[in-house]
């Protein structure tokens, strides 16, 4: 959907580096979420916002941190990446006034090598 | 706290066959339900969805759900499956505020 953008699409990076991982919307929702995919385990939430001054954790949030930096934006730290935070990291966004649905990015796939 | 089940791990079909779904829940009472579609390479789509009212939900591209409350399932259906189709399905039910996705179904279709 383009309404939700993630940057960056690819990464790259080593164990123990910081890395930032980007999510904007257009769509006007309050709520943001973090996700990430591993194959055979579906998509589990890693963080979650309701608006601005809002911040939830997950079911899997050790070793990531998040930052809602305006309603439109939403970005998801990994501290010190490690190997099994290698995956694909989705973000989402819904609005409460439209059955809460939620809207995926297109995702960014990580690598740590 | 809710859970999803989806049993079909990976299931493979030819073209024109008809295909079931299968996906339960945990608990009962009021659920929101969702199946959201990944076609190769691509972020997750919006199938079909379930609040309220009639059991038989519609979705896009010729798929529907039946809502069975006393099977606590959801499974999603489609009468003749294209090659298109091929692509990850996900079931998710609204627990609270979050979303909780099943571990997905990868149906690859032949031509």
């Amino acid at each position: 959907d383009a309404d939700v953008t993630q940057t960056p699409r690819n990464r790259i990076t080593k164990t123990g580096k910081r890395i930032m991982l980007e999510c904007s919307q257009t769509k006007g929702h309050d709520r943001m979420y973090w996700y990430r995919q591993d194959p055979g385990l579906g998509l589990r939430l890693i963080y979650y916002s309701f608006d601005v001054k809002d911040i939830n954790k997950g079911e899997i949030s050790d070793g990531y941190s998040v930052s809602r930096q305006a309603q439109a934006k939403f970005s998801l730290s990994l501290e010190s990446a490690i190997p099994n935070q290698t995956a694909l990291y989705f973000c989402a966004t819904s609005d409460l006034g439209n059955t809460d649905t939620q809207y995926f990015g297109p995702g960014t796939r990580l690598t740590v090598l | 706290a809710q859970s999803v089940s989806q049993h079909n791990h990976h299931v493979i079909l030819s073209e024109a066959a008809s295909l079931e779904l299968g996906c339960n829940y945990s608990y009962g009472g009021t659920v929101n339900l969702f199946w959201y579609v990944q076609y190769p390479g691509q972020h997750l789509q919006l199938l079909l969805k379930y609040f309220s009212g009639d059991p038989l939900v519609k979705g896009i591209k010729g798929f529907e759900a039946e809502f069975i409350k006393s099977k606590f399932s959801f499974n999603l259906r489609k009468p003749s499956v294209q090659w298109s189709d091929t692509a990850e399905y996900f079931c998710a039910v609204k627990d609270t505020d979050k979303l909780i996705f099943g571990t997905g179904t990868r149906l690859q279709v032949f031509p």
